[in-house]
């Protein structure tokens, strides 16, 4: 069965700093897709990225970065320089080809004081 | 405009009563999902759809029934309610199944049962 594990429940930094939100996932299929939503404190729920399991490239969108490492079953998630507007539950996700559903994780909620 | 939309934003019931959540996406995405959210248990499926009349169990399904009769409606029907279904749900919506394509969730309904 899929399983994904955010072990940090919460984080709190001071504006500037940069963060890492970690990700551990669990699946038996080779084939595999990986999600990272951000959740901030007005509720909705917003896709930040993807990730298939053939492409372990790193992505860098701005002050965001994810590194994926397959051999660790980890997608780690960066945030540089972090911002007050950073601060939100963030959640990592997992869905397996073999099947609709997408995984969550328990999300870590990111403080990012002035 | 288009998008996925789900009503009420907030709703009071008292136990035993049935209570109907409504979804509605502008998309025609071929699936479709409900989620709860909870502290300590982030996003857990509920059910899902994968077309009009096609629906299927997800991780929490007991005390839940849903309906698909037409591909725009997805609504989620508590039967009789119970403070243990006090939540947060989300919709969501997605046009592929297994492949990269992420969910696009509404804002969310929140349920108190009293």
């Amino acid at each position: 069965a899929q399983k994904v594990t955010q072990a940090q429940t919460e984080i709190s930094v001071v504006e500037k700093e940069d963060v890492t939100l970690d990700c551990v996932y669990e699946t038996r299929d080779t084939t595999y897709y990986l999600f990272w939503y951000k959740q901030p404190p007005s509720g909705e729920l917003v896709f930040l990225i993807r990730r298939n399991s053939f492409d372990e490239q790193n992505e860098i969108s701005g002050r965001y970065s994810w590194n994926f490492q397959k051999s660790t079953s980890s997608f780690n998630f960066t945030i540089t320089a972090s911002q007050v507007v950073d601060s939100a539950v963030y959640f990592c996700a997992l869905k397996e080809t073999s099947g609709s559903r997408l995984t969550f994780g328990e999300g870590t909620q990111l403080t990012v004081n002035p | 405009d288009a998008g996925i939309t789900q009503s009420p934003r907030y709703k009071i019931t008292e136990t035993g009563r049935q209570v109907t959540l409504m979804c509605h996406q502008t998309w025609s995405h071929s699936y479709m999902f409900w989620y709860r959210q909870d502290l300590g248990h982030g996003l857990r499926l509920i059910y899902y759809s994968a077309a009009a009349d096609i629906t299927d169990k997800g991780e929490v399904p007991d005390g839940y029934v849903v309906s698909r009769s037409k591909t725009e409606n997805f609504p989620l029907t508590l039967e009789s309610a119970t403070r243990s279904q006090t939540s947060v749900y989300f919709c969501a919506s997605s046009e592929y199944r297994g492949r990269n394509s992420p969910l696009h969730f509404g804002n969310g309904t929140r349920l108190t049962v009293t």
